[in-house]
């Protein structure tokens, strides 16, 4: 089936510092990614949808300029949390669409396994 | 209103007992639902889709009542490795674009 690897699956960093976190599909090609933040006991929180060679869709309330998105390639998509502080803390999870799954169907969501997200 | 809303629980059964959860949706143009299951601290990972005709899967079924723009989750003879938290997932109208709900939280107990 689909698979998609996130990392890294685990940051610490200090306030002020960037973290980037990719998201690899390993046997399909995904057009399209999807970001999300989930803080404890909520829900999932899409933050932007990400577009191979286009620029990503942000969710309303959501700082493009802060978290930078990039999916340069069929298979990559990076997000960049730009001066990281407490606040921006959370488990961040990506996933893909394998539009060429036969088992799953075009709209189910496979996802990454997450990354959690603590700044200092 | 929010796009897709769940009752957090969480929903405490003994093992064996018979559990449902629903699930509302907000734009009655969307095509697309799921049930997906997290585990603590884990990512979501899909329970089932939801078709118009319902589907089952061994002990789960799922229902979609258009008119009432909801969804059901039932799950029969709940097993301890049942506990999780239960994500409703409905894609935007007209979009490929899935929302999630806050999820169910199940305590399956002995």
């Amino acid at each position: 089936g689909a698979v998609v690897s996130q990392h890294p699956s685990r940051v610490i960093c200090k306030s002020g510092t960037s973290v980037k976190i990719e998201c690899r599909s390993l046997d399909f090609q995904a057009t399209t990614m999807f970001w999300y933040r989930q803080f404890p006991k909520q829900s999932l929180m899409l933050m932007a949808t990400s577009n191979e060679g286009s620029k990503a869709t942000y969710e309303q309330g959501v700082e493009k300029d802060k978290f930078l998105i990039n999916h340069a390639s069929l298979t990559l998509s990076t997000l960049t949390v730009t001066s990281a502080h407490p606040e921006d803390s959370s488990f961040y999870i990506c996933s893909a669409r394998d539009l060429g799954g036969q088992s799953s169907g075009a709209n189910v969501l496979t996802f990454g396994a997450g990354s959690r997200l603590t700044v200092l | 209103r929010k796009e897709v809303e769940q009752d957090p629980g969480p929903f405490n059964v003994p093992e064996g007992a018979t559990v449902a959860f629903n699930c509302t949706y907000s734009n009655s143009a969307s095509q697309s639902f799921f049930w997906y299951r997290q585990d603590c601290r884990k990512e979501p990972k899909l329970l089932m889709s939801v078709y118009s005709s319902g589907n089952e899967d061994g002990r789960f079924t799922a229902q979609l009542n258009r008119a009432s723009q909801y969804i059901s989750l039932l799950i029969r003879d709940s097993k301890l490795s049942d506990s999780a938290t239960y994500l409703c997932v409905v894609n935007r109208g007209g979009s490929y674009i899935p929302t999630f709900g806050r999820g169910t939280s199940l305590i399956v107990h002995p």
